[in-house]
């Protein structure tokens, strides 16, 4: 069964510092992987999936992910945080094409003046 | 905004009750699914219709059941609630079946229930 962590409830970053928000799944099969972002009091948007296309994925709001299979990772990265950024980011895993999604248990980024 | 609409945005009801949630996918799609947020138990696959055919079931509760219509909008119907079900309901659809490669969902802004 395929499931997914993510290392650490909840990240601090100051504003303009690195973020990195880390996803590790299993699955038996070549995955399709997204990136969600939740604001408070609203539904999930997505910010970026895995296409098999090319291992870096660049999504919205200057946010990327780098798929590494050795690793079985997805971790997301963004250069300099600013302060919209803060909400809480979901890793979402699929089996297949048209299966469910599994989502880790989230991560609350809080972005510091 | 994604497209996919819910209703009602809230809900207070009592334990025993049974609500209705609503979920109108984006235009076109043809397959919907529902989630449960909770702070224990997180994000949670209930079930997905593709079409008005049920198509994949989670961890649904058989109090829980769900129905998609012929205009493609779904419902869900919670019922004998607990003060446990007490969560956040979300609705997302896809193009599952449309063509598209890689089932991206589209969530909806979630109707927050509360049972007392």
């Amino acid at each position: 069964a395929q499931s997914v962590t993510q290392l650490g409830s909840h990240v601090s970053v100051s504003e303009g510092a690195l973020v990195l928000l880390r996803c590790n799944y299993s699955s038996s099969v070549p995955p399709y992987l997204f990136w969600y972002v939740q604001y408070p009091n609203q539904g999930l948007q997505l910010l970026l999936k895995y296409t098999s296309a090319a291992t870096l994925v660049k999504g919205i709001n200057g946010f990327e992910a780098e798929f590494k299979k050795s690793e079985t990772s997805f971790h997301l990265t963004k250069p300099s945080a600013h302060m919209s950024d803060a909400a809480e980011y979901f890793c979402a895993v699929s089996e297949g094409y048209g299966q469910n999604f599994v989502f880790g248990p989230g991560t609350r980024l809080s972005v510091l003046p | 905004d994604s497209g996919v609409t819910q209703t009602p945005k809230h809900l207070i009801t009592a334990t025993g009750q049974r609500v209705t949630l609503r979920c109108s996918p984006r235009s076109g799609d043809l397959s919907v699914y529902w989630y449960q947020q909770s702070l224990d138990q997180g994000l949670q696959f209930l079930i997905q219709y593709y079409n008005g055919e049920e198509r994949a079931k989670g961890n649904i509760l058989e109090r829980f059941s769900a129905q998609q219509f012929p205009d493609l909008h779904s419902e869900l119907n919670l019922s004998s609630l607990e003060l446990g079900d007490s969560a956040l309901y979300f609705c997302a659809s896809s193009a599952f079946g449309r063509g598209d490669l890689y089932n991206e969902q589209f969530f909806g802004p979630g109707t927050r229930l509360t049972v007392l």
